[in-house]
C-alpha cells in the first residue's frame, strides 16, 4: 500500500506480557516516529529515527519500552511487561526528510492490558 | 510542562458557519506550525500549516493565522461542513525535528 501501516490494529495483553508493535513506513521515507496517545489525549512523542540510527529515544516513559528500525524501514516497538498504564494508541509517522515536517501517520495500535 | 496547548477539548458549530480553533505555544523560537486532523480509528492526516516567518496560510476553506507576540495560531474553517467534524490538533516542529502536538479540539458540525 501507499500508506503507512501498523499491525495489529487492536492488541489486548494481560498484564506482565510482552508485546510488539509493528510499522511500515513509505517505501523511501528516511524519518520514522513513535508517538503514544492517551484517551483524550494528542500525541506523545516516544521515539524517531532517520534510517536504521534511533537519534531520539526521550519520549520512552521506561526501560520496558524498546524500538529498533534494523534494516531502516520497518519498525518495532517492544514493550516488555506491560502494565495497565501502557494502555493507548500506539502510533507510527514516517515522513521523507530528516524532521517530522508534514509526516504521515498510520492507523495506530490500540493496547489494552487487562 | 505543556509546549503547546489546546484549551477547548470541544467545539459546535452550525453547517456553513465559520469554525475557529485556537492554539498557544510556549517557545518562540518554534519555526514551523501545523495542524492535523484525525477521523476515528484512523492516524491523524496533515491539513496545513505555517512558518514562522509568515502570519497567514490559506488552502481553499482552511486559514491558519500566526500571531507570534502572543505565540497563538488559529484555523479557520469556512464554511464548515460536516465532513469537517473530526479532531484538530495543533502541531509545532521543534528544533530537534520532531512534532509536539497539543491536545486536541473535537469539532462538530451540526447540519
Amino acid at each position: 500500500g501507499a500508506g503507512v501501516s501498523q499491525s495489529p490494529r487492536y492488541k489486548v495483553a494481560k498484564r506482565g506480557q510482552d508485546v510488539a508493535l509493528r510499522c511500515d513506513p513509505i517505501s523511501g521515507h528516511v524519518s520514522l516516529f513513535w508517538y503514544q496517545q492517551a484517551l483524550g489525549q494528542g500525541p506523545e512523542f516516544l521515539t524517531y529515527f532517520q534510517n536504521e540510527a534511533q537519534l531520539d529515544k526521550s519520549g520512552l516513559p521506561s526501560d520496558r519500552f524498546f524500538a529498533e528500525r534494523p534494516e531502516g524501514s520497518v519498525s518495532t516497538l517492544k514493550i516488555q511487561r506491560t502494565q495497565q498504564e501502557d494502555s493507548a494508541v500506539y502510533l507510527c509517522a514516517s515522513s521523507l526528510g530528516t524532521t517530522g515536517y508534514g509526516a504521515f501517520f498510520g492507523q495506530g495500535t490500540r493496547l489494552t492490558v487487562v | 510542562d505543556q509546549q503547546v496547548k489546546q484549551n477547548s477539548p470541544s467545539l459546535s458549530v452550525q453547517e456553513g458557519r465559520i469554525s475557529i480553533l485556537n492554539c498557544d505555544y510556549t517557545n518562540s523560537m518554534f519555526d514551523y506550525f501545523l495542524w492535523y486532523k484525525k477521523y476515528p480509528a484512523e492516524g491523524p492526516t496533515f491539513l496545513i500549516s505555517i512558518s514562522s516567518i509568515k502570519d497567514k496560510n490559506e488552502d481553499g476553506r482552511f486559514t491558519v493565522f500566526l500571531n507570534k507576540s502572543a505565540k497563538h495560531l488559529s484555523l479557520h474553517i469556512v464554511p464548515s461542513q460536516p465532513g469537517d467534524s473530526a479532531v484538530y490538533f495543533c502541531a509545532v516542529l521543534n528544533q530537534g525535528g520532531k512534532l509536539i502536538f497539543g491536545q486536541g479540539t473535537e469539532l462538530s458540525v451540526k447540519p
